[in-house]
């Protein structure tokens, strides 16, 4: 099955800085890739899907970019209520396999 | 808006059985499929399998052939998760996602349930 690699594991954020996750899977995998956001005590929410096309009503801060075997998922001028957990996801083979996540915190 | 609303917490013993629903809401059933995710306590989310709410297609996690069985009744909208023979491992959040593939396997989740808390304990 695919690995995904997250990096890093947690990071601490003042509001308005720009905060970079990777994502690396073990094998290309196009663009089948896709993030989530998952904040305490609550369900997971799609933020992008195929590596860089954001979802309906995401705001525009968050972006994804890359292919192939590295992605990257960026949020633009962080605000107080992005803290979370961030998740990276699969598709391109069976089983769909996630990242093990970055915990984003607010300083 | 597609909403889908998940059974109640369970509490079960090793080695029973737990059925968890998905009412699904605001959308056409039949044109999207149903994953399965779980979350064990302070860990990462893990996929066990797929239905296609059109045909009853499946695809499970390896790792849960012959534990568990996804269903769906598309008179009511609703998708079920049937796990067998439980261990205290399998103590998670269990949540149904949308999927956008009725077909061919799953894809992503764009929707979720608020999940459903399954204790196994003796």
């Amino acid at each position: 099955e695919i690995v995904l690699t997250q990096s890093p594991d947690f990071q601490s954020v003042t509001p308005k800085e720009k905060v970079t996750i990777t994502c690396r899977a073990s094998q290309s995998i196009g663009s089948s890739l896709h993030w989530y956001q998952q904040k305490p005590d609550q369900s997971p929410k799609l933020l992008i899907k195929y590596a860089s096309q954001s979802f309906s009503g995401v705001p525009s801060r968050f972006s994804g970019s890359g292919s192939g075997t590295d992605f990257t998922l960026t949020i633009n001028s962080l605000e107080a209520e992005d803290a979370a957990t961030y998740y990276c996801h699969q598709s391109s083979s069976l089983p769909p396999t996630f990242g093990g996540g970055t915990k984003v915190e607010i300083k | 808006q597609v909403q889908l609303v998940q059974s109640g917490a369970e509490v079960k013993k090793p080695g029973a059985s737990v059925k968890v629903s998905c009412k699904a809401s605001g959308y056409t059933f039949t044109s999207y499929g149903i994953s399965w995710v779980r979350q064990a306590p302070g860990q990462g989310l893990e996929w066990m399998g797929w239905i296609s709410a059109y045909n009853g297609n499946t695809n499970y996690a390896q790792k849960l052939q012959g534990r568990v069985t996804m269903t769906t009744d598309t008179s009511t909208s609703t998708a079920y998760m049937e796990l067998r023979s439980l261990r205290s491992d399998d103590t998670a959040v269990y949540y149904c996602a949308r999927d956008p593939s009725n077909a061919r396997g799953p894809v992503y989740f764009d929707y979720w349930g608020q999940g459903t808390l399954v204790t196994v304990s003796s």
